[in-house]
């Protein structure tokens, strides 16, 4: 089947450490995403990739870094200078890299817990 | 810039009754609007999306929404809700780049 797949599910950091968020997809998407999501705040924008080799900064990148090496995977990484990293973060993607008519697919997120 | 308003954080409704949950957008141009449903703990799916054409746009799971230019609004809507509706709902604006700019997000309960 088709879709995005984000790993792991649960993950615990430590304070001062780096953690990666894993997101794969197999629906040929062009463009992919990275959401943070905090209670009553919807979801925001962290990162997106138009194309391998090529990522933006979103509305909350710092903290935050980005590589799209391959098509399929797009890897968040959340850095010790991440100050606030407890959150439900989304990785999404879509087909369309120009005019915002197409829809965005998400993966079942990854719940990161600092201890 | 883009943004999205949902001004209602909580919903209760009785399964049965009609459902209409509230979307505001600000967009300089022509607006891409989505409806997204999220269940605890999962991702988003999506329930319908509007681009152009008819202001009525039919969706999944029984839901549509009514595109008002002149109000800048895009709100959901479901005639008979069930107790599977109980979720939250989020609103959206496709901006530059196939990003999207959310709401906040409806939290909807339903009551039996």
């Amino acid at each position: 089947d088709g879709g995005i797949t984000q790993s792991p599910k649960y993950l615990f950091r430590k304070e001062g450490q780096n953690v990666t968020l894993s997101c794969e997809q197999n629906l040929n998407h062009d463009a992919m995403y990275w959401y943070r999501q905090d209670p009553g705040q919807g979801l925001r924008l962290i990162y997106y990739s138009q194309i391998v080799n090529d990522f933006q900064k979103g509305d909350i990148a710092e903290g935050y870094s980005v590589s799209r090496e391959k098509k399929e995977s797009f890897p968040l990484t959340v850095t010790s200078a991440q100050k606030n990293p407890t959150a439900f973060y989304l990785c999404a993607s879509s087909s369309g890299t120009g005019t915002p008519n197409t829809e965005a697919f998400f993966g079942q997120g990854t719940r990161l817990t600092v201890v | 810039a883009q943004s999205v308003t949902q001004p209602d954080i909580h919903i209760t409704v009785s399964e049965g009754a009609s459902l209409e949950l509230r979307c505001n957008y600000s967009y300089g141009a022509t607006p891409y609007l989505f409806w997204y449903v999220q269940s605890p703990g999962q991702g988003l799916q999506l329930l319908l999306k509007y681009f152009s054409g008819d202001t009525l746009v039919q969706g999944i799971k029984g839901f549509e929404a009514e595109f008002k230019r002149s109000q800048s609004s895009f709100n959901l809507r479901k005639p008979s809700v069930h107790w599977s509706d109980a979720a939250e709902y989020f609103c959206a604006v496709g901006a530059f780049r196939n990003k999207l700019v959310f709401g906040a997000g409806t939290i909807l309960r339903v009551k039996s």
